[in-house]
């Protein structure tokens, strides 16, 4: 079936470092995919999509390029800040599956001053 | 944006007893809503997919006469957890689906953490 697969965290780096995260998904379709971050104690926000291979989505420093042929998603800052630190999850959402977002396990991400 | 809130936002209570959780889309209407449940450190698991109107889908091994879904309006579903176990404790958080441009949108809301001694 349809998954997702991040990185294992915790991601720890200092401010101002530059970030990658990878994903990777497996679909049997043309999904649209997703970065959503959770801050502490707080629900998911989106933070960026692409619904089509080779588009680049992208907000707040963040990037995420769709790569059909490496099937992969992987999130990137220039530089990071203290205030992006957060869960991280990766998620895909399949063209027929009625708006079903399947999301990767997160990646904490902590960012040190 | 598009604004999901729910409530409690947390929860304790004996075991037995059965708890309600409300998710509202507070300014735009929503034919769709989803429950989630995140354990700690890992991701969310879809439960059940709730539709305004109608009876709610769940997931494979999810069990609908304990996770009670009631979507009785276009902005509010709620989960009713019954008979809670201490098993069942778990953070729930809800999304709400708004549409605009052509394209769906899942907004969540900021979760119920839910304890049960």
């Amino acid at each position: 079936g349809d998954s997702v697969t991040q990185m294992e965290g915790p991601v720890t780096l200092s401010e101002e470092a530059f970030l990658t995260i990878n994903c990777t998904y497996t679909a049997t379709g043309y999904p649209s995919l997703f970065w959503y971050v959770q801050y502490p104690g707080e629900g998911l926000q989106l933070l960026l999509k692409a619904t089509k291979a080779d588009d680049k989505g992208s907000n707040k420093g963040f990037e995420a390029t769709y790569r059909k042929e490496t099937t992969s998603f992987h999130l990137e800052k220039g530089s990071v800040q203290v205030s992006d630190s957060a869960v991280y999850f990766c998620a895909l959402r399949f063209s027929g599956g009625y708006n079903k977002l399947i999301f990767g396990a997160g990646t904490r991400l902590a960012v040190h001053p | 944006g598009a604004v999901v809130s729910q409530h409690p936002s947390r929860v304790i209570c004996k075991s037995g007893t059965s708890v309600k959780i409300e998710c509202r889309s507070l300014d735009f209407q929503a034919t769709t809503m989803f429950w989630y449940r995140q354990f700690p450190k890992q991701s969310l698991m879809l439960m059940a997919t709730s539709n305004e109107g109608s009876k709610a889908t769940y997931e494979q091994g999810v069990e609908k006469d304990k996770f009670l879904i009631n979507h009785a309006s276009l902005t509010l579903s709620t989960l009713t957890v019954t008979s809670a176990h201490p098993e069942d404790s778990s953070f729930y958080i809800c999304s709400a689906i708004f549409s605009s441009g052509g394209w769906d949108t899942q907004y969540f809301g900021p979760g119920t953490r839910l304890t049960v001694l």
